[in-house]
């Protein structure tokens, strides 16, 4: 079964730092590009950033860029997003997300960790 | 930033009825375009990919329409487990920087 497991949220104030990580199984880790993904309490999704296969190529979302960083260990099937310089508007949950083969839509998604930006 | 726009914001239809959900690309999209559903509590799920091609396991009433800039999901008779949210996702693939609609909230009537 292909799942995708998120940790590392929690409560962290402005400006603070926080690694999040997903563990992915059931695939062939080392063949997909993989997201993150947010979603603000009670907002929509939001992209936020993309990672190739072997590492190589990274890309995010504007309001992220220079803080956050996407990262994966292919020997551990695990992929990470590194968050500096919090901000409130970065509450949200964060999911997990293999983006396809074949395209660019995702499936599947982990189960999401809450990240909680406030003093 | 390719912008996607959602209509309506909330849709309230009966059991049994068919729902209509649009979405609309700032560009033209072609077929690059994703179907979720979201229950509250849950992750998304995919629906629909390439605009139109039904996901593993996804029920038959469920169908999808469009290209370029205009997009349909029809779900042609709503069970009670449909009453949900639901965004679409525009793929471009080249740079693979991807942006979500707001979201249409589909209620029971």
């Amino acid at each position: 079964e292909v799942q995708l497991v998120e940790s590392g949220g929690g409560l962290v104030q402005p400006g603070g730092s926080l690694r999040l990580s997903c563990a992915a199984s059931g695939f062939t880790f080392n063949s997909y590009w993989m997201s993150w993904v947010r979603q603000a309490p009670g907002k929509g999704l939001e992209w936020v950033a993309n990672i190739h296969p072997e590492g190589t190529e990274t890309y995010y979302v504007d309001p992220v860029k220079g803080r956050f960083t996407i990262s994966r260990d292919n020997a551990k099937n695990s992929l990470y997003l590194q968050m500096n310089g919090l901000r409130a508007e970065d509450t949200a949950v964060y999911f997990c997300a293999r983006k396809q083969l074949a395209g660019g839509w995702f499936d599947p998604w982990g189960q999401g960790t809450l990240v909680t930006v406030s003093s | 930033e390719i912008v996607m726009t959602q209509s309506p914001a909330t849709l309230s239809v009966s059991p049994g009825e068919r729902a209509t959900l649009s979405c609309r690309a700032s560009q033209s999209v072609s077929s690059n375009l994703a179907w979720y559903q979201q229950k509250p509590g849950q992750a998304p799920r995919l629906l629909i990919y390439g605009a139109s091609t039904r996901a593993t396991g996804i029920p038959a009433r469920f169908s999808g329409s469009g290209s370029g800039t205009e997009f349909t999901l029809t779900i042609s008779s709503l069970q009670s487990e449909d009453f949900a949210l639901y965004y679409c996702q525009q793929y471009k693939n080249w740079p693979p920087m991807y942006t979500f609609g707001q979201g249409t909230k589909l209620e029971i009537k």
